[in-house]
């Protein structure tokens, strides 16, 4: 069965750099790959959905690569605010399940410190 | 964008009795939704599959009869679970699919503490 690996359960880093979170998958290539934030006590919100055959996709302040040689995804957020802590959890679709049907990593906790 | 609602945000019971949760889609329809479980530091685990019209679908190891899951319309889902015991003291999350059924909007989830 698939599963999804996000390596660095925590991550701390000062504010204005790069945050750099790390998602390895196992098995098969999904046909894309997903990005959630999820706050304490919230549920996720999607932030970014990347495609096999798309190296990079970027949205404002966020970059997510996919290396589907390497079985990873990279997701980058650069000048990182305060704001941005939260937990964020990449996901996959899980084939042989319902129609959208992800699996999630555990996900890993950034914060951002002023 | 597409808003999901969980009624209630937080519940508190006695070991033995129900509980029903229900998620809705504010302003669109969704013939599909999913209920995940969310333990402390833990990802989110899939529950079960809600579908309008027919019978939910149970992940392996999700007790049918403990977890009730009716798709009374196109916008709203509930769960119950019944018998409720300790263990089942969980942060449950609905979702739905959007378009082009690939992302989820998720609910902002209901914290359950069984006494």
């Amino acid at each position: 069965s698939q599963k999804i690996e996000q390596n660095s359960e925590a991550l701390n880093i000062q504010e204005g750099k790069t945050a750099t979170l790390t998602c390895n998958y196992t098995n098969y290539s999904p046909a894309y790959l997903q990005w959630y934030r999820q706050d304490p006590g919230r549920g996720p919100v999607f932030l970014l959905l990347i495609r096999e055959n798309e190296k990079e996709k970027r949205k404002e302040r966020l970059k997510v690569t996919f290396d589907t040689t390497l079985k990873q995804s990279l997701f980058h957020i650069t000048a990182s605010q305060p704001a941005d802590s939260a937990t964020y959890l990449c996901a996959l679709l899980n084939y042989g399940g319902s129609q959208g049907n992800l699996i999630f990593g555990k996900g890993t906790k950034l914060s951002v410190k002023p | 964008g597409a808003v999901v609602s969980q009624h209630p945000s937080w519940v508190i019971c006695k070991s033995g009795t129900s509980v029903k949760i229900e998620c809705r889609s504010l302003d669109f329809q969704a013939t599909t939704m999913f209920w995940y479980r969310q333990f402390p530091k833990q990802s989110l685990m899939l529950m079960a599959t809600s579908n309008e019209g027919s019978k939910a679908t149970y992940e392996q190891g999700v007790e049918k009869d403990k977890f009730l899951i009716n798709h009374a319309s196109l916008t709203l889902s509930t769960l119950t679970v019944t018998s409720a015991h300790p263990e089942d003291s969980s942060f449950y999350i609905c979702s739905a699919p959007g378009p082009g059924q690939e992302t989820q909007y998720f609910g902002p989830g209901t914290r359950l503490l069984v006494l």
